[in-house]
């Protein structure tokens, strides 16, 4: 079982609507976790970053976390095709100093 | 605002041939990190630094090795290339602490011939 999980998608959404990326992690020990998006050759940009039970929210991107869960969201509001990308999930080691990554989503925005 | 600065861009080696990857990481990030990802896949953990010494070490092959400077940059040394060997390396900066935020920069792509 890997680590951090996502579904590979390919998760399509019309424009204007909102995607709903999931995740889920193995390791109670992480405490951060971050969401990239990464555009196909290109290195990953960080979007969001929680440590706290709950929502967070920047602009159009809500992060939510559930630690009892283990479980990571990201909300995509008002959806634009430019956010068609792969959605990387990353927890921290725990006590490891690393990011663990799932395997990513791919989000296609249809216009 | 700075960025993650990675060296060179695209390199082309021979199979057998040495490649030196090089890392600056933001200014004041003490922590470095050492992604490997190859076409479809997501970044493979290679190894870390913190403070120039090897913090956390994943999947990386005995034929590279990594260090991290006084003026914290990091280099990725990577010897007797394989064809597999070729992918997008990627290297992130954080300050250590576990509710940082890691940086990535542009990446190197590495193509073995």
């Amino acid at each position: 079982q890997k680590e951090v999980e996502q579904n590979s998608g390919p998760l399509s959404v019309p424009e204007g609507a909102i995607a709903s990326l999931n995740c889920t992690y193995s390791d109670r020990g992480s405490q951060s976790f971050f969401w990239y998006r990464q555009y196909s050759g290109k290195s990953p940009e960080l979007i969001m970053f929680i440590y706290s039970n709950g929502d967070k929210e920047d602009g159009r991107f809500t992060a939510q976390l559930n630690k009892a869960s283990q479980y990571v969201s990201l909300l995509i509001r008002d959806s634009q095709p430019s956010d068609s990308a792969t959605y990387l999930c990353a927890a921290d080691g725990g006590a490891t100093n690393k990011l663990i990554f799932g395997t990513g989503t791919l989000l296609a925005v249809q216009p | 605002a700075a960025g993650v600065i990675q060296s060179p861009r695209h390199l082309i080696k021979e199979k057998r041939e040495t490649a030196t990857l090089k890392c600056y990481p933001i200014p004041r990030h003490d922590t470095v990190y050492w992604y490997q990802q190859g076409p479809g896949q997501d970044p493979q953990f290679l190894i870390s630094f913190y403070e120039k010494m090897q913090s956390d070490k994943g999947s990386i092959p005995d034929r590279f090795s990594a260090q991290q400077f006084s003026d914290y940059h990091s280099e990725l040394n990577m010897s007797s290339l394989e064809l597999g060997d070729s992918a997008l390396y990627f290297c992130a900066s954080s300050l250590h602490g576990t509710r940082t935020e890691a940086f990535f920069g542009q990446g190197t792509r590495l193509t073995v011939v």
